[in-house]
C-alpha cells in the first residue's frame, strides 16, 4: 500500500460547487500535513496545513481524522481559478520525512 | 528574500553527459530534498539531507548524487545522463523542527535525448 494515496480524478464540477478530496495516509504517528496546490507542471505550492482542530482559510477547509487516518480538503463556491492538481503531503520515515500524494485533479468548469 | 533557487530552468543533455542540477535557498532550513516528476507519477524522493554534511537517499536516488557542504546549498548531480531520467526535478527545503511546510524552487526541465 502506497503511504500516501488519493483518488487522483480528475473532478470536474461547475462554477459555484463545493467539491471535497480526501487523502489517506499509512504513517499512524504522523504529525504535520498539509495541502499543496500545483498548476500545470509548476512547483507545488502551499495551499494550507491541517492541524488536528481543523482549519479555514477562506472558500477552504481541511480536516484531519486521525482516527480513520485521513486527511480531507474541502472547496466552496468553486471558480474557474481553483482548476489545478490539489497534493496532500504526510510525513514519514521518522516523521520528517513529507510523502507526496500522486495529488487529485480539480477542473471547474463555466 | 529569493527563497529556494533552481539553475539551470531547462537544460538538455545528451545520454552518457554529466550535469549537476543547482539550489539554494536563503531561509536557513536545516532540511533540503530534492524530487522528480514524471507524468502520472506524482513527486518521487531523490535525495534529501537533514544539515549540512548529512544526505540519505530517498525513494529514487540511483544515477544521483548529492552533497551538503553548506546549509545553503544542496547541487544534485546526474553521474551518466539516460533517457529515463527526462523529467522535472524540484528541490524543496524546510525548518527540521515543527509542522513546518516544504518550499519549493521553480523546478529544472530536464531532457536527455
Amino acid at each position: 500500500r502506497k503511504e500516501v494515496e488519493q483518488d487522483p480524478g480528475p473532478f470536474n464540477v461547475p462554477e459555484g460547487a463545493t467539491v471535497a478530496f480526501n487523502c489517506t495516509y499509512s504513517n499512524s504517528a504522523s504529525q504535520s500535513f498539509f495541502w499543496y496546490r500545483q498548476d500545470c507542471r509548476k512547483e507545488p505550492k502551499l495551499l494550507m496545513s491541517v492541524y488536528s482542530s481543523g482549519n479555514e482559510d477562506g472558500r477552504f477547509t481541511a480536516q484531519l481524522n486521525r482516527a480513520s487516518q485521513y486527511i480531507s480538503l474541502l472547496i466552496r463556491d468553486s471558480k474557474l481559478s481553483d482548476s489545478a492538481t490539489y497534493l496532500c503531503v504526510a510525513p514519514t520515515g521518522g516523521s520528517y520525512i513529507p510523502t507526496f500524494g500522486r495529488g487529485t485533479s480539480l477542473i471547474v468548469h463555466p | 528574500n529569493a527563497g529556494v533557487t533552481q539553475t539551470p530552468k531547462f537544460q538538455v543533455l545528451k545520454t552518457g553527459q554529466s550535469m549537476t542540477l543547482q539550489c539554494a535557498q536563503d531561509m536557513n532550513h536545516e532540511y533540503m530534498s530534492w524530487y522528480r516528476q514524471d507524468p502520472g507519477m506524482g513527486l518521487r524522493l531523490i535525495h534529501y539531507s537533514v544539515g549540512a554534511g548529512i544526505t540519505d537517499q530517498g525513494e529514487v536516488p540511483n544515477g544521483y548524487n548529492v552533497s551538503r557542504s553548506t546549509t545553503e546549498d544542496f547541487p544534485l548531480r546526474l553521474l551518466s545522463a539516460a533517457p529515463s531520467q527526462t523529467s522535472v526535478y524540484f528541490c524543496a527545503s524546510r525548518f527540521l523542527t515543527g509542522n513546518q511546510p516544504q518550499h519549493f524552487g521553480d523546478g529544472t526541465r530536464l531532457s536527455i535525448l
